[in-house]
């Protein structure tokens, strides 16, 4: 069975903080990951990622993929409180019949 | 260009009744995928749809339908509802696949079963 693990479950620091958000994956026949932050209701898409080694960066958020050691890092610098929020990982797995399996989520909090 | 929209937005319904929700996706997009998320099991992947065809199914038993009509809206069924089908269900539609192209999420319909 496919397997999406985030770590930490939540993470509370301190505006300007910078924070690190790991997700780590078993799936069978990888096609590409995912990150997304959630706020009260629908997931907004972040980064989609399908290539190792290749840094993808949104403003103050980055992303990399390790298809090696089979994780994902999504880095927030100079958090703001406006960055508070689920954010979900996930990963597209399988062909024929792909399948979408999504990790629980890290929970950031970030204090004024 | 208006986004997602589903309707209705909240649905109370009894055990064994059924439900249909509803999915406009953004115009031009051909994909729509739907997805549950409830506390205990977080987001899961229920089934994707392009040009009228099923894509991708996810773990879900056969009480959980969909299909998409000629204009890309989507339609999702519940048969016999269970208490454990409380939810939300959101779906998400893309441009091409699901798979390669970015998804742009709707609010969701929060169905209450009884």
């Amino acid at each position: 069975e496919d397997k999406v693990v985030q770590s930490p479950l939540s993470l509370v620091v301190h505006e300007g903080d910078t924070v690190t958000l790991n997700c780590s994956y078993e799936v069978t026949n990888f096609r590409s990951l995912l990150w997304y932050k959630q706020e009260k209701k629908a997931p907004t898409f972040l980064f989609m990622l399908t290539s190792s080694g290749i840094e993808k960066k949104s403003g103050r958020l980055s992303s990399i993929l390790d298809k090696k050691e089979l994780f994902s890092i999504l880095n927030i610098t100079a958090t703001q409180t406006g960055d508070s929020a689920v954010y979900l990982c996930a990963v597209w797995a399988n062909f024929g019949n792909e399948k979408l399996t999504f990790g629980t989520g890290t929970r950031l909090t970030i204090i004024p | 260009k208006a986004g997602v929209t589903q309707t209705p937005r909240y649905l109370i319904k009894t055990r064994g009744q059924q439900v249909t929700l509803s999915c406009s996706p953004i115009s031009g997009h051909r994909s729509v995928s739907w997805y549950q998320q409830t506390p205990g099991q977080g987001l899961q992947f229920l089934f994707e749809y392009f040009s009228e065809t099923q894509r991708n199914k996810g773990n879900f038993p056969g009480r959980f339908s969909g299909r998409q009509f000629s204009n890309s809206r989507s339609e999702m069924n519940v048969s016999t509802l269970e208490l454990g089908d409380s939810a939300l269900y959101l779906c998400a539609s893309s441009l091409g696949a699901s798979t390669t192209d970015t998804q742009y999420f709707g609010p969701g319909t929060r169905l209450t079963v009884l």
